[in-house]
């Protein structure tokens, strides 16, 4: 069953601009996962962030957990055209080395 | 080079007709994984095996099989029974909990 839901389902920015993406989730997690999938290839994980975790950098990309909202959100700062891609998040709600995809966001950074 | 292998790539077959799409790995990857994409959404489990000779259904297991006879391999047959199998397939791998290694996927089209 799909737990996250993600929002908006489609983004669209211009180059240098930041995108937010937020998911949400329904039941509790010991960690949240985000992954980036280029059109018609597979996913590539991005960053974990673990329940005990309110924030996490990895370059441009920055996750933000809210326990208490059963939320989490992406930010890319500094967009670039090779941003374009579907992200998702994904939870282990389902158990353990079982993760749940929310439906993810289309994302296009127009040059 | 290390990683999941998926193939073919794409894949067209009959209705009626079982077929059966390839994942290996050589990173040594515990659990393997089968996940359904459909267009504009998310992933969805079909089934997953923790150790070798041993696998467990999904969210949306009806129509499909597998096996697992070695840590490197993990096939999944799409049969007649399944009443909508053109979808994109993914196949991926773990350990514990940390995150997964997606292949690029099998574009399965039946008509």
């Amino acid at each position: 069953s799909q737990q996250g839901e993600e929002d908006p389902q489609a983004l669209s920015i211009q180059e240098g601009e930041n995108a937010t993406m937020n998911c949400s989730y329904k039941t509790s997690i010991n960690n949240l996962q985000w992954y980036r999938q280029n059109s018609g290839r597979g996913l590539v994980h991005l960053i974990l962030i673990r329940s005990n975790e309110r924030e996490k950098h990895s370059g441009r990309l920055r996750v933000t957990l809210d326990t208490s909202k059963k939320s989490s959100s992406l930010l890319i700062t500094a967009s670039r055209a090779a941003d374009t891609a579907s992200y998702f998040c994904a939870t282990d709600a389902g158990g353990a080395q079982k993760l749940v995809f929310g439906q993810g966001t289309r994302l296009t950074i127009n040059p | 080079d290390g990683g999941i292998t998926q193939s073919p790539k794409y894949l067209f077959r009959k209705e009626g007709q079982n077929v059966t799409l390839s994942c290996e790995q050589n990173l040594n990857h515990d659990a393997m994984y089968w996940y359904r994409q459909d267009p504009g959404q998310g992933l969805r489990l079909i089934y997953y095996s923790q150790i070798v000779n041993d696998f467990q259904k999904g969210d949306i297991a009806e129509g499909y099989s597998v096996s697992r006879e070695k840590k490197e391999s993990f096939p999944l047959t799409v049969t007649s029974a399944q009443k909508n199998p053109t979808a994109f397939y993914l196949c991926a791998g773990g350990t514990g909990s940390s995150p997964l290694h997606f292949g690029n996927g099998t574009r399965l089209t039946v008509t």
